[in-house]
Formats: structure tokens, sequence, C-alpha cells
């Protein structure tokens, strides 16, 4: 395990579709997240798991939005009826709980283009 | 609410000279800083980070400066070199106060390597 891994790297869909990513984090981290980022600015919080838990969702994360962590390993984010604003570079993160101060490592990201 | 910001959008450094990015807070929870580092279409990369109990921490050519009464810190890279050309995200967390490693990100500043 070399890192944290998205797939797919680009989705183009339809306005109106759903869409779903995959990431898979750092084996041995129990702390996941996703964020969004746009052009020109920088990563932004959408929600962040502590092993199966979802213990925050951030207002950015419309009721489209959905994530799940089952059994606390891989990570899904579904879109459903996608909007022209939803086009984004989703990231996933994971980090390791334990001592203070961890940082998070990142995926390449899903960059979602919708037409 | 731009709780991060990073204020130079750009900055052009002459190879072997030393860089000095930027990056300003308003949120006083936050006491963890990271730097990450972003190629096109790949995710942020883990640089450097430092406490609210340090003023320095350093790592190679990387260092950090950590000014929390004027709310303000800085990256330094000496000797810069053209590899280190990437766009420089500046992210902050409260994890000592709310056990929350959830990041908040600056816009980034684009750092070029003049060969």
């Amino acid at each position: 395990d070399t890192g944290v891994s998205q797939d797919p790297r680009h989705k183009i869909t339809k306005r109106g579709q759903n869409v779903t990513f995959r990431c898979d984090p750092i084996s041995e981290h129990n702390r996941l997240y996703w964020y969004r980022q746009t052009l020109g600015q920088g990563p932004e919080f959408l929600t962040y798991f502590q092993n199966e838990a979802q213990l925050e969702k951030s207002r950015l994360l419309s009721d489209r939005f959905s994530a799940e962590r089952p059994k606390g390993s891989f990570s899904t984010l579904e879109i459903q009826r996608t909007e022209q604003g939803d086009s984004a570079m989703y990231l996933c993160a994971s980090s390791l709980l334990g001592g203070l101060n961890t940082e998070a490592f990142f995926g390449q990201g899903t960059r979602l283009t919708v037409v | 609410d731009q709780q991060v910001k990073q204020n130079s959008p750009s900055l052009s450094v002459q190879e072997g000279r030393i860089s000095i990015l930027n990056c300003d807070y308003t949120n006083s929870m936050f006491d963890y800083f990271l730097w990450y580092k972003k190629y096109p279409a790949e995710g942020p990369t883990f640089l450097i980070s430092i406490s609210s109990i340090k003023d320095k921490n350093e790592d190679g050519r990387f260092t950090v400066f950590l000014n929390k009464s004027a709310k303000h810190l800085s990256l330094h890279i000496v000797p810069s070199q053209p590899g280190d050309s990437a766009v420089y995200f500046c992210a902050a967390s409260a994890q000592r106060n709310f056990g929350n490693e959830k990041l908040t990100f600056g816009t980034g500043t684009r750092l070029t390597i003049i060969p």
C-alpha cells in the first residue's frame, strides 16, 4: 500500500445523472476525509469519518450528496441529480488518529465534469 | 469568510535563491498548521507542519515559521530548485481544542522557479 487511492480519476456526466466515487485510504488510517476543490480555490472540507462513523458534514454537502464508509475501510461519495456547479476535483484524504498533530495524506483526486 | 489567506497568488524566484511564501489566519482556535504542495492534476502532497507550541520547524530545505501574535506563518525554501515549481497551500486545523483534524485551506500561491 503506497498511499490513498481514488477511482475514477476522471468522470464526465450529463446533468441530472448520479455519480459515485471511491476512496481507498492508507490501510492503517482510521480517519478519512472528503474535500472539494474548484478552480482557483483551495480544497474545501465536505465530511469526515472516524472508522465507519461519519462525524461531521459541511454545509457544502447538500442533500444530493451522501458519503459512506462501511466497515471503516474504503469510502464512497455519491452525488445524485448532478448539477453543473458540482464540477470540481473531489479529493479524499486519510490520517491516523493517535497523538495530536497528525497530517492528512491526499489521494490524486477525481475530476468531475458535469455537462 | 476566508479564515486562511494567502494574499500572493503567484511568486517567481530565481533558482538557488530563497522562496518565501506567506499565510495569514484569523481563527484563534487554529493550533496546527501545514503546508501542502500541489502539481496539476494531482492531489496535495504534505510538505511540513508546525504546532502552535513552536515558532519554527525545519525539514531539509524547508522551514516554517509561526508568529502567533500576528496570526502569520511563512514557508521558506532554500535553495529553491526547479522541481519546487508548484502551487503551495497553507492549511490550518483546531486539533488540540476540538480533536478534529479537518483542514481549512488558503487559496494557494503558485511558485515558479526560474532556472
